[in-house]
């Protein structure tokens, strides 16, 4: 079976720094990827990590530790713009489909 | 490129009817991905096409869901007998086939309302 947690919620200030984390269990585990959802609109991939470490993308950067089953997204210098849903997904081995989390609802305020 | 398309947009239907869901995804993209989304969780896998292959199927899809993707361009999603329990947001999302299925395009879903 495969199961996400992520904080439902996170709040802050423009220009912060904020790290949204990821938790799984999964069967035949083979990576992690982060999205992104505008209140009404559309997920957008963000970043995908399947070997330990950090992965640097602009403002945003994700990291995965496979041996603590962990993983985090952190969106820096941030923007009105960057409220929004994040979810974490997981791959598995053998599968195409990607298993999301609940999301983490991010407000950022002036 | 003009990005996964879906139609229609929202639909409105009575208990018990038909319903028909299309998407069209990205013309270099091979995979293709049928989820359902409702508020306030991540999207839930529903199925998988690889070209006009289905490949993959959740559990959650049950035998009045049925998906088809003839040609191995657009596909198309019918629920029969509709349940207030289907209302969500249908969303499909397309892939090439290098990305391992990791970076997903989504369209912008269709939302359906069972009255």
């Amino acid at each position: 079976g495969q199961s996400l947690e992520q904080p439902s919620e996170v709040t802050a200030v423009e220009g912060a720094i904020v790290q949204i984390n990821c938790t799984y269990q999964t069967s035949g585990f083979y990576g992690l990827s982060w999205y992104q959802q505008h209140d009404g609109g559309a997920p957008t991939f963000l970043s995908y990590n399947a070997l330990d470490g950090l992965e640097e993308t602009g403002r945003f950067s994700s990291f995965l530790s496979r041996s603590d089953s962990y993983g985090y997204l952190l969106l820096q210098e941030l923007q009105m713009k960057d409220s929004a849903s994040y979810f974490c997904a997981v791959s598995a081995t053998g599968r195409r489909a990607l298993t999301f989390g609940s999301g983490t609802r991010l407000q950022v305020q002036p | 490129d003009t990005g996964v398309s879906q139609n229609p947009r929202h639909k409105i239907t009575k208990r018990g009817q038909n319903v028909t869901f299309r998407c069209d995804p990205i013309s270099e993209h091979n995979r293709l991905y049928w989820y359902r989304q409702t508020l306030g969780q991540g999207p839930e896998f529903l199925t998988y096409f690889q070209n006009e292959a289905q490949l993959e199927k959740s559990r959650l899809l049950s035998d009045r869901f049925s998906a088809e993707r003839p040609k191995g361009s657009f596909s198309t999603l019918e629920i029969q007998r509709t349940e207030q329990g289907d209302s969500a947001m249908y969303l499909c999302a397309s892939s090439f086939r290098d990305t391992l299925g990791y970076e997903q395009y989504f369209g912008p879903g269709t939302r359906l309302t069972v009255t």
